[in-house]
């Protein structure tokens, strides 16, 4: 199992562009999550889907869009780049296991910096 | 809302110190908490998680309990090695994990030889 893959590792974006984030897992875990990681901030929540077909918005979900049409693909799009979307984006998902709770298994991160 | 708050670093300690790291919570339910650790340059880990009250997690030699008297759930090593120098994250959810997670700022542990 590769677990959770994101590409790109690292991407420079022009304010005003727009690009995909893409993360996939081949866990056929059920739930998935976008996060944005901030010096001094930890992680913050983006977005998350509870099954195919379904998201919802987290913490901090103004600027991005995800849709989720497959239980393998979770991408995250920022529609108009801004400065202030610089920082690290970690995908993570993760499965449930009776009596045990869930366990969030994290991508590498994907490195954006807008200028 | 929910939060989490743990101790500011970093923290730096020497090889085989005890290490403790802070950690309470505010939240509306009965979350599931978790601490997750990263190394340089990686995502996160999940180092260890406890899903209710009194429960005991353990991992590596680490280990943090459920306090829900006190809403902590604080880190502890007896011996901390050069090699666990990372950020340590605390986290919790309401939903166990499923709908995401709400993290603290995150503390930086720099172990020295």
């Amino acid at each position: 199992n590769a677990g959770v893959t994101q590409t790109p590792k690292f991407q420079v974006l022009k304010t005003g562009q727009s690009m995909t984030l893409q993360c996939a897992q081949d866990m056929n875990h059920e739930y998935m999550s976008w996060y944005r990681q901030d010096p001094g901030m930890g992680l913050r929540l983006i977005h998350y889907s509870v099954g195919a077909g379904i998201t919802d918005q987290g913490e901090v979900p103004n600027g991005y869009n995800v849709s989720r049409s497959t239980t393998e693909d979770f991408p995250l799009r920022l529609l108009l780049a801004a400065p202030s979307q610089t920082s690290v984006y970690f995908c993570a998902s993760s499965y449930s296991t009776p009596g045990e709770g869930y366990e969030q298994y994290f991508g590498p991160g994907t490195r954006l910096t807008v200028t | 809302g929910n939060s989490v708050t743990q101790m500011e670093g970093p923290v730096t300690l020497s090889e085989e110190a005890f290490l403790t790291i802070n950690c309470t919570y505010t939240a509306t339910g009965y979350p599931s908490l978790f601490w997750y650790v990263q190394y340089p340059g990686e995502g996160l880990q999940l180092l260890l998680k406890a899903t209710k009250a009194d429960d005991k997690g353990s991992n590596k030699g680490f280990e943090a309990t459920y306090r829900k008297e006190t809403t902590s759930f604080h880190l502890e090593k007896g011996s901390v090695q050069v090699s666990d120098s990372a950020v340590y994250f605390c986290a919790l959810s309401d939903f166990g994990g499923a709908d995401g997670l709400t993290f603290g700022k995150g503390t930086h542990l720099i172990i020295q030889p």
